[in-house]
């Protein structure tokens, strides 16, 4: 069964922080995106990474991808309190399968 | 094209009561996906559509579920005899090759059973 697994699941943190988010997964597709979503709200596309070594960058957030490890990250850089939300990852295998979303909440 | 349409927005129903909900894809895009997505929990995979043709369904699709896309345009997800289990924000989705495998999602509709 293939599985998606983020962490952490939740993370609060101050503005101008780093930090990184970790997607492991079990197939072995190379396609894996990266989506946001705020409170009642659906799901905001960020990055679509489709190959190993893949990394993608928009403004502070950068999206690697490890197809041999099997991991994607999110790395975020110095924080700002807009970039709450939750963030979820999700493996291509002719369906998205989700990762459970990292709940993320930026102090001022 | 203003992206993926999904209606109603909110759905507020009786137990045992059947409701039905509309997506309008990319006009563009030949493949649409149909996600249930409760509180907490990330996206769960119901159903795809290539064109007009119903590829895939999810086991949690039970015989309540049914989906259709005719004409391979706009789709619709009925359930029927509805459940509180039942009640989520249920997602549409649309993609087409070529497009960097790129999946647009609809603002949601949100279904309570009461």
């Amino acid at each position: 069964e293939l599985k998606v697994e983020q962490n952490p699941l939740f993370l609060s943190m101050q503005e101008g922080k780093n930090y990184t988010i970790y997607c492991n997964y079990s197939t072995t597709s190379d396609r894996l995106y990266w989506y946001r979503q705020d409170p009642g709200k659906s799901l905001e596309s960020l990055f679509v990474l489709l190959s190993n070594g893949a990394v993608k960058q928009e403004g502070r957030l950068m999206a690697s991808l490890d197809t041999k490890a099997r991991l994607s990250t999110l790395h975020i850089t110095a924080a700002v309190h807009d970039l709450s939300a939750t963030y979820f990852c999700a493996v291509d295998d002719y369906q998205l399968i989700w990762g459970a979303g990292t709940k993320l909440i930026i102090k001022p | 094209d203003t992206g993926v349409s999904q209606n109603p927005r909110h759905k507020i129903t009786k137990r045992g009561q059947n409701v039905t909900f509309r997506c309008d894809p990319i006009s563009e895009h030949n493949r649409l996906y149909w996600y249930r997505q409760t509180l907490g929990q990330g996206p769960e995979f119901l159903t795809y559509f290539q064109n007009e043709a119903q590829l895939e369904k999810s086991r949690l699709l039970s015989d309540r579920f049914s989906a259709e896309r005719p004409k391979g345009s706009f789709s619709t997800l009925e359930i029927q005899r509805t459940e509180q289990g039942d009640s989520a924000m249920y997602l549409c989705a649309s993609s087409t090759p070529g497009q960097g495998y790129g999946y647009t999602f609809g603002s949601g509709t949100r279904l309570t059973v009461v």
